[in-house]
């Protein structure tokens, strides 16, 4: 199966600047990534599909790039609201699997 | 609007079945562009797909399919009088114990809805 590893797994940045989280896959998906945001106690919200096509609803600060095995999540301005974990998902190959998650905190 | 209800036990004795149910409004379990997930959540483990279930018209038939390290112990069912899915998990041990999710995957394979999480405690 593809691994999936993000980095770093913990971030630290202010509110009001910007966040780069990185995820790479053990062989190439192509552009099946997804991004994930979890905060504490709740389920996983879908951020990001096909490698940087924003899900409903999602705020323009949130980007992400990359294809094949590098991929970035970028979150422009943070928010209060943004800190929380992110995880990448890959689902070209089978069985779909999940990055370790980073979490981003207030610095 | 699509909303996913979790329902079972918190705590389940080793060796013993974890049964969860996960109740679909805004959608069929039945839908040709959907696949019905449930993923689990530890500490040791992140992220764990567990398995999925869908249906397709065109070949008038139910599709399962399990991850690797759980399949000789899981079984996912729909329900379509219910419009539900469940999940069994035969004899757990101490570390099944985790979140568990039911997820709805959309046509693009991610999942797009979540239900709120059930947590597991694997204890006598």
């Amino acid at each position: 199966e593809i691994v999936m590893t993000q980095s770093p797994a913990t971030l630290s940045v202010s509110p009001g600047q910007r966040a780069t989280l990185s995820c790479r896959a053990s062989r190439s998906v192509y552009s099946d990534l997804a991004w994930y945001q979890q905060k504490l106690g709740q389920a996983p919200r879908l951020l990001i599909e096909g490698a940087s096509t924003r899900a409903t609803g999602v705020p323009a600060r949130f980007s992400g790039s990359g294809s094949g095995t590098e991929f970035t999540l970028t979150i422009g301005s943070l928010q209060s609201e943004d800190f929380a974990v992110y995880y990448c998902q890959q689902y070209n190959n089978w069985p779909y699997t999940f990055g370790q998650g980073t979490k981003l905190e207030i610095k | 609007q699509v909303h996913l209800q979790q329902s079972g036990p918190g705590v389940v004795k080793p060796s013993q079945t974890l049964s969860l149910t996960c109740a679909i409004s805004g959608d069929s379990v039945s839908s040709n562009s959907a696949a019905w997930n449930w993923i689990r959540q530890s500490p040791s483990r992140g992220l764990e797909w567990l398995g999925r279930t869908y249906y397709r018209s065109k070949w008038s038939r139910w599709y399962t399919d399990y991850a690797a390290a759980v399949r000789s112990r899981v079984t996912i069912t729909p329900d379509t009088s219910k419009n539900q899915l469940s999940l069994q998990l035969t004899s757990v041990t101490p570390d099944d114990a985790a979140v568990y999710y039911c997820a709805k995957g959309g046509a693009g394979n991610v999942y797009d809805i979540w239900g709120q999480g059930t947590t597991v405690t694997v204890s006598s």
